[in-house]
């Protein structure tokens, strides 16, 4: 139950489009379609954005989208607004029936 | 509305033992596998453990096994998690979450255990 690997953190200016990587193995990002992508702001709870890969919950901006090619996924948030400035989490599905989350990826809005 | 409250947080010692509660509301309970996340200060998410819609089957993390114990009431639409043999790196924000689309898609606000030694 390794976690899966993420940038520390990340950063880009308003208007600019930034992605995060999410790199796994054959056990887990690369065997399922169920990766998600959480935001968390300071002190609150988390917010999935994304699940099964590229899937938006309603009311989550287009802003937001997922991909996955073989055993790494990835977040891309476009148009940066300051309010996209949080930590953000991967999370797979793996062959042991389990969930495993990222190291998380601060995002800095410059 | 979803909503998930999380309670049952405390300070206690090396060694005690605990038990959270998450209170579910806005949806039907019963149809739904739960999930319990915990993040310790400062640190990222960590995935603890997971049970079925009817509670007949419970997964957990290598970190937990043996020393948490995942269960639900439906009739009272509550989670449970059950901590025993408590250390040190258990100190964390606890979360409950709802299990849909393949991942924890609602959550609550957290509760917050800390271990003492």
């Amino acid at each position: 139950q390794s976690a899966l690997t993420q940038p520390a953190s990340v950063s880009g200016s308003p208007g600019q489009s930034i992605t995060i990587s999410c790199t796994g193995s054959s056990s887990d990002v690369g065997g399922y379609n169920y990766v998600s992508w959480y935001q968390q702001h300071s002190g609150k709870a988390p917010k999935v954005m994304i699940y099964e890969v590229s899937n938006r919950p309603s009311g989550v901006s287009n802003r937001f989208s997922g991909s996955k090619s073989g055993n790494t996924a990835s977040l891309t948030i476009s148009g940066l607004q300051a309010e996209d400035e949080a930590d953000y989490y991967c999370s797979s599905y793996t062959n042991s029936g389990t969930w495993v989350f990222g190291g998380g990826t601060k995002l800095t809005v410059l | 509305q979803v909503q998930l409250v999380e309670s049952g947080g405390n300070l206690v010692q090396s060694g005690g033992s605990l038990r959270l509660s998450c209170a579910a509301s806005g949806f039907t309970f019963s149809r739904f596998g739960m999930h319990w996340v915990r993040q310790a200060p400062g640190k990222g998410l960590e995935w603890l453990a997971n049970i079925w819609h009817d509670g007949s089957n419970e997964k957990y993390a290598d970190s937990v096994k043996g020393r948490f114990t995942i269960s639900r009431d439906n009739s009272k639409n509550t989670l449970f998690l059950q901590m025993n043999s408590l250390r040190g790196e258990d100190t964390a924000v606890y979360y409950c979450a709802k299990g849909e689309n393949h991942c924890a898609y609602e959550w609550g606000q957290g509760t917050l255990v800390t271990v003492s030694s």
